[in-house]
């Protein structure tokens, strides 16, 4: 079954840095590779997704990119702000008849003011 | 609120317990889910609901019995738990299993069994 590996656990940022969360997946059949957010005491919440058909996908301060080759993906955060901490999570998907998302094991994001 | 509610929010039960946590979904979606998250741990697939029928169980010890009456509603049964039980139940739903879009996560219950 599918794999997927996310790095670093933990992320602190200064407040208007950059932040990067990089994941990579093992099934080359993976086409659908949505990232999430969670807040304390909240579910994981969409916040950007790719398909394999395209290499980038950008929404206002939050972009991800994705290399089929090298079967990995990433999420880049720029000008953060205290309010983008939270724990972010990758995750991959076959498109299939029947297939399920197989979630990294999450991200730490800590930005302070 | 993401349109899929979990209910209660924090649950406290003893080993020899019977409680079911609910999960309610008004998005016309036809998969539901069952994940299980504990800390430094990957989310957990536990169960999955396509269209009222369950499609897959992740090996879950039987102590988790889930129910799916309609489309709308999913239900986890849970007796004779284990400490190691405890953890966050968190209730998705998608537009169909097969489908490339995202899952709608409820806000989840906090189970801590003593």
């Amino acid at each position: 079954g599918e794999n997927v590996e996310q790095h670093p656990s933990t992320l602190s940022v200064q407040e208007g840095d950059s932040a990067v969360i990089k994941c990579t997946y093992s099934d080359s059949a993976s086409n659908y590779f949505p990232w999430y957010k969670q807040e304390l005491g909240k579910g994981p919440q969409l916040i950007i997704d790719i398909r394999s058909n395209v290499g980038e996908k950008k929404d206002q301060r939050i972009a991800v990119t994705l290399n089929k080759t090298a079967k990995h993906f990433s999420l880049h955060i720029t000008e953060t702000q205290p309010e983008d901490s939270a724990v972010y999570f990758c995750a991959a998907k076959l498109y299939s008849g029947y297939s399920t998302l197989t979630f990294g094991k999450g991200t730490m994001l800590l930005v302070s003011p | 609120e993401t349109g899929v509610t979990q209910t209660p929010r924090h649950l406290v039960m003893g080993m020899t317990n019977k409680k079911s946590l609910k999960c309610e979904q008004h998005l016309g979606h036809n998969a539901m889910y069952w994940y299980k998250q504990s800390a430094k741990k990957p989310l957990e697939l536990m169960f999955v609901y396509s269209l009222e029928e369950r499609v897959e169980n992740n090996s879950v010890p039987s102590r988790f019995s889930p129910e799916c009456p309609n489309s709308s509603h999913l239900f986890l049964h849970l007796h004779t738990l284990q400490p190691e039980d405890s953890a966050l139940y968190l209730c998705a739903s998608s537009q169909d299993v097969g489908a490339n879009y995202g899952y709608t996560f409820g806000s989840g219950t906090r189970l801590t069994v003593v």
